[in-house]
């Protein structure tokens, strides 16, 4: 049972315009979201997060939208540039306390200059 | 100082060996983390250490066994190993807050083991 989904494995961009980077859950007892960046051979790195409570959070290049109603939450990033070029994860958490965060399965993102 | 480090970098071990996996934070956190990656797979959490104190366990096989010495300091400690094993393991530490221990985690460079 996939709690998070990330539906596109990979997206290409041209440089300096939008990348959207999609993710679903199904647990509505979800109450705080996290994008996470990895490059190869290096772990993941925190992004930006949004709590329930919020519907955009923004971080320079970086704003994340969530939509509670249709458990989707999305990640954009303007402009997009080549270093940008990552797997995106997208993560959820609840409030039960346990420290678990639920990982997606990831979104390739290729920005092209 | 924002770095979880970990150590060794590549693992190759057999089946019948023992080795340990390390990892190490100096920012204060008092959670940490054991997860695992597969390639193209998203990380799998398989150890919560909250305050020193384990507090989930992903029914981990008994072949993995994690530690926790003290509040900087998080080990893994590999017995028995099988091939399906070989992975990356990822360490991450987070700051519990109003009773939380997720929050923002933060990863390190994660140990590529190879069982063969």
């Amino acid at each position: 049972d996939q709690q998070v989904k990330q539906n596109s494995p990979s997206l290409s961009v041209q440089e300096g315009r939008i990348s959207i980077l999609n993710c679903d859950y199904t647990n509505s007892m979800f109450d705080y979201f996290l994008w996470y960046k990895k490059y190869p051979a290096e772990g993941p790195t925190f992004l930006i997060s949004i709590s329930s409570i919020k519907d955009k959070n923004e971080d320079g290049r970086f704003t994340v939208f969530l939509n509670k109603s249709a458990k989707h939450l999305s990640l954009h990033i303007v402009p997009s540039q080549p270093g940008d070029s990552a797997v995106y994860f997208c993560a959820a958490t609840g409030s039960s306390n346990t420290g678990k965060l639920i990982f997606g399965q990831g979104t390739t993102l290729q920005v092209k200059p | 100082d924002t770095e979880v480090t970990q150590t060794p970098k590549h693992l190759v071990m057999g089946m019948t060996n023992k080795k340990s996996l390390k990892c190490e934070q100096h920012m204060g956190h008092r959670a940490m983390y054991w997860y695992k990656q597969k390639a193209k797979k998203p990380p799998e959490l398989m150890f919560v250490y909250s305050y020193e104190k384990l507090s989930i366990n992903e029914s981990v096989p008994s072949r993995f066994s994690p530690e926790c010495p003290n509040s900087s300091l998080l080990n893994l400690h590999l017995h028995a190993l099988q091939p399906e094993d070989s992975a990356l393991y990822l360490c991450a530490s987070s700051q519990p807050s109003s009773g939380r221990a997720v929050d923002e985690q933060y990863f390190g460079p994660g140990t590529r083991l190879t069982v063969t």
